[in-house]
């Protein structure tokens, strides 16, 4: 199974600040198709999980720009430009190249 | 509107089987893009996916938990469900169904349902 891990578990930002998460993957998660099947998800205190973004670095609908996603192969970074108070919760990354996998999630809160 | 809502029992006692239902609207389990997984979250802690079944009932299942679990779809009633036999205090959890759309995996979730397993 491919197995997820993310660096920082947790992350207290200044508002207006930006904020970076590392995701890596045991296996590459670069398709044969040429796709490479890793997402972003953010988790709201008290709220479903919702999807940030998607095949590395696509911003799913109404998603503000200044989430972005970048990597490749193994090694992923989700970024964000200027952290703002509903930015806060715990970001999870996750792959289905192989079933599914989810990283063990990063809270990230506001100084 | 796309909507995915979870139902089954609040409290289930141990070693007894578990079964939760995925009421879906705003699309079709039948449409070829479509999908729904379950995923499950302990209190306190990460998510946890555990089962996917694709529109033409292909089924994927956690690797870990696949000799306990079951996942079913009835296209008429836009149902998808879950069984998982013989649980124990670690399962509890609230459970999501969540809908894939083809490139888009997980785009919709259901509010979730907290099940605690006790005797």
């Amino acid at each position: 199974d491919i197995v997820m891990t993310q660096t920082p578990l947790s992350l207290s930002v200044t508002p207006g600040q930006p904020a970076s998460i590392s995701c890596k993957s045991s296996q590459s998660l670069l398709h044969s198709d040429g796709k490479t099947y890793l997402y972003w998800y953010l988790q709201k205190p008290g709220q479903s999980p919702q999807l940030l973004i998607y095949e590395v670095s696509s911003r799913f609908s109404g998603v503000p720009d200044r989430f972005s996603g970048s990597g490749s192969g193994t090694d992923f970074t989700l970024k964000i430009s200027r952290v703002e108070a509903e930015d806060v919760g715990v970001y999870y990354c996750m792959q289905d190249i192989h079933l599914f996998s989810f990283g063990p999630g990063t809270k990230v809160d506001i100084k | 509107q796309v909507t995915l809502k979870e139902s089954g029992p609040v409290l289930v006692k141990p070693t007894e089987t578990l079964t939760l239902t995925c009421t879906v609207s705003g699309f079709s389990l039948s449409n070829a893009r479509m999908g729904v997984s379950w995923i499950r979250q302990p209190p306190g802690k990460a998510l946890e996916w555990l089962a996917h079944i694709f529109s033409n009932d292909e089924k994927w299942y956690s690797t870990s938990l696949k000799t306990r679990l079951t996942i079913s779809k009835d296209t008429s009633k836009s149902q998808v469900v879950l069984s998982m036999t013989n649980v124990d205090p670690v399962d509890t959890a609230t459970y999501y169904c969540a809908r894939v759309n083809g490139i888009l995996p997980l785009d919709y979730w259901g509010q979730g349902a907290l099940v605690t397993v006790s005797s």
